[in-house]
C-alpha cells in the first residue's frame, strides 16, 4: 500500500462546479499535511497548508481527520485556471515529505 | 513564498556522461533539501533526503553511486547524475525547507535528456 493515496481522477468539472479531492495516508505519526498544485511539465507549488482544525483560503477549505487519517481539498466556484493536478503531501518528520501520485483536475468552459 | 533557484532548467547530454544539476535557496537557510524525479504523466517519486554537512538518504532502489548529492551548505545542493543513460532522461526536481518551518518550496526543475 502506499504511504499516500489520492483519488487518481482525472475529474472534469464546468466552470463554477464544486469539487472534492480525498487523500489518505498511513502513517499514523504523520505530522503536517500540505496541497501543492502542479501545472503541466512544471515545479508543484504551495497551495495551501492542512490544519487539524481545517483552513479555508478563498475559494479552498481543507480539512484534516486525524483518526481516520484523511485529508481533503474542497475547491468552490471553479475557475478554468483551476485545471492542474492536485498532490496531497504529508510530512512524517523534518526529514520527510511523502507525495500522493496527485489528482488531475480540468475545468471546463 | 521562498524562492528555490535549480539550474540548468534542461540539458541534453551524451550517454555515459555527468551532469551536474544545483539546487539554491535565495532567500532563506535551508536545513533539508529533497530530490525528486518524475517520469511523464507519473507522481513526483523521492529520490533522497538531504541535510547539510551529512550524508544524503536515499529512497530504496535508488542509487547512490550513479545520483551523487552534496549539501555543502545550507543555500546550495547538487545532484550529479554519472554515466547518464537514456532510461536516466526525466524531469528533476528539488525542493528545499526553511530551518524550523515545515512547508517546503520547489525549484523549477531540470528536464534531462540522454541521448
Amino acid at each position: 500500500r502506499k504511504e499516500v493515496e489520492q483519488d487518481p481522477g482525472p475529474f472534469n468539472v464546468p466552470e463554477g462546479a464544486t469539487v472534492a479531492f480525498n487523500c489518505t495516508y498511513s502513517n499514523s505519526a504523520s505530522q503536517s499535511f500540505f496541497w501543492y498544485r502542479q501545472d503541466c511539465r512544471k515545479e508543484p507549488k504551495l497551495l495551501m497548508s492542512v490544519y487539524s482544525s481545517g483552513n479555508e483560503d478563498g475559494r479552498f477549505t481543507a480539512q484534516l481527520n486525524r483518526a481516520s487519517q484523511y485529508i481533503s481539498l474542497l475547491i468552490r466556484d471553479s475557475k478554468l485556471s483551476d485545471s492542474a493536478t492536485y498532490l496531497c503531501v504529508v510530512n512524517r518528520n523534518n526529514n520527510d515529505m511523502r507525495f500522493g501520485a496527485g489528482t488531475r483536475l480540468t475545468v471546463k468552459p | 513564498g521562498a524562492v528555490v533557484s535549480q539550474h540548468p532548467s534542461r540539458v541534453i547530454c551524451k550517454s555515459g556522461t555527468s551532469v551536474k544539476i544545483e539546487c539554491r535557496s535565495l532567500d532563506f537557510q535551508a536545513t533539508t533539501m529533497f530530490w525528486y524525479r518524475q517520469f511523464p504523466k507519473q507522481s513526483l517519486m523521492l529520490m533522497a533526503t538531504s541535510n547539510e554537512g551529512s550524508k544524503a538518504t536515499y529512497e530504496q532502489g535508488v542509487e547512490k553511486d550513479k545520483f551523487l548529492i552534496n549539501h555543502a551548505s545550507l543555500t546550495l545542493s547538487t545532484l550529479t547524475v554519472t554515466s547518464a543513460h537514456p532510461e536516466d532522461s526525466s524531469f528533476y526536481i528539488c525542493s528545499a525547507r526553511e530551518t524550523g518551518l515545515l512547508e517546503a518550496f520547489f525549484g523549477q526543475g531540470t528536464r534531462l535528456t540522454v541521448v
